[in-house]
Formats: structure tokens, sequence, C-alpha cells
């Protein structure tokens, strides 16, 4: 199975801060990785698969990268409603496997 | 619009069953695999099961497997999830969730609200 570790766990940012979390796969899974926002008490919301390309809807502010076994996410200028936990799914293999989480607080 | 609608969530003792449903609408539901994905409470994230559009093809995670069992009514738009022999680990928010392929080696695009299953004496 691959493992998806995903760093940090948890950090604090201000509004308007560049923001970056990112996401390691044990084994290398191409682009096959997707990012997700999650509120408290929702469902998670889909950002970014493919590992770069953007969901429609979805501000420009986010943005994926990586290829392989590492990747980023980065938030360029952080809004009051990106304040939530972020997961990374990789879809290369099944079982599919979520990241443990980054949660972004306020600063 | 997307509409993904669980149900069948409750409080269910050790060993118990329970089954799940998926009301799925706004979309050609007979078109796309469909997982189940579950989240125990203040834990992450965690991928359960997925079948293919057809009903044909499923996969479980190891804990699950032989215990649950995922399956759909294309006629119906409804996905189900049977849970037997249910132990303390199976408690979390349960979603049904879309993907955007045939197959479900692709990512998710859509998710329901979720339906918490509790399993407790």
């Amino acid at each position: 199975d691959i493992q998806m570790t995903q760093f940090p766990s948890s950090l604090s940012a201000s509004v308007g801060d560049r923001v970056t979390i990112t996401c390691r796969a044990s084994q290398g899974i191409s682009k096959w990785l997707a990012w997700y926002q999650q509120k408290p008490e929702k469902a998670p919301k889909s950002l970014i698969y493919a590992a770069s390309s953007l969901q429609s809807g979805v501000p420009s502010r986010f943005s994926g990268s990586g290829s392989g076994t590492d990747f980023i996410l980065t938030i360029s200028s952080l809004q009051p409603e990106d304040f939530a936990t972020y997961y990374c799914l990789q879809y290369n293999t099944y079982p599919l496997s979520f990241g443990g989480g980054t949660k972004v607080e306020i600063k | 619009e997307v509409q993904l609608l669980e149900s069948g969530g409750g409080l269910v003792p050790p060993g118990g069953s329970l089954r799940l449903s998926c009301a799925a609408s706004g979309f050609t539901f007979s078109n796309y695999a469909m997982s189940w994905v579950r989240q125990a409470p203040g834990k992450g994230l965690e991928w359960v099961s997925v079948i293919s559009s057809s009903g044909g093809s499923t996969y479980y995670r190891d804990s699950v497997r032989g215990r649950l069992t995922i399956s759909r009514d294309n006629s119906r738009n409804t996905l189900y999830l049977q849970m037997n022999s249910l132990t303390a680990e199976d408690t979390a928010v349960y979603y049904c969730a879309k993907h955007p392929e045939t197959f479900g080696d692709s990512v998710i695009d859509y998710w329901g609200q979720g339906t918490l299953v509790t399993v407790s004496s």
C-alpha cells in the first residue's frame, strides 16, 4: 500500500501570508494526486487534481505542483475563508490513500 | 448540480449490521464510479471502498474486506454500503463520493454531506 505523509500537521498563518503544504508518497505515483479542503463539520471540497490542475470554481490563489513522490499545495495569499484542514489523496493505486491532514489556523 | 445524499447512519451495537444509502442526482449516475470514504471523530479521511460504474468491479481496504459490501442500483441512482460485524473502529462519518471516470482509480470530484455511524453498546 502507498503511504502518504503530509506535513506540517498544523500551521499558524496570517491573512495575506503565502502557505505551502507538502505531501510525500512512499512510492512514485506519477501525477495522480489531489488536494481537498475541509472545514469543520463539512464535507471535503476538491481543489486540485492531477497534481496541478485547478478544479472549476477554485480561486487562482490555490496551486499545486510536483510529480513522482513529492507534491506541494501553495496558497499564494491566505484569505479568511481558507482557514481549514487540507488533505492530499493519491489515486494511482488501490487502496486509495489520504495524507494525515494539515490544519491551517489563524495566527 | 451534483447532489449526493447519504442516509442510514445511526447507533448500532458491536457485532451489528447497518446499510447505508446514497441517493445521487444532477448527473448520469450509471456513467461514474463511486466510493465510500470515512472519517472517525477528530481524525483524518480514510478511503473504504469503490465500485465501477457498471457495478462489475469493486475494491476494498483490507480492514473492511469481508465485512462491508459496496453495491449500486443504477436504475434507482443509488449507492449502498452493507456493513456487517461492526466494531468500535468502524465508528465514523461515512461519505459517499463520486469519481469523474468509469473506474475508481481516478480522483474524487464530489462528496456527499456524510452520515454518522456509531458502534457502541
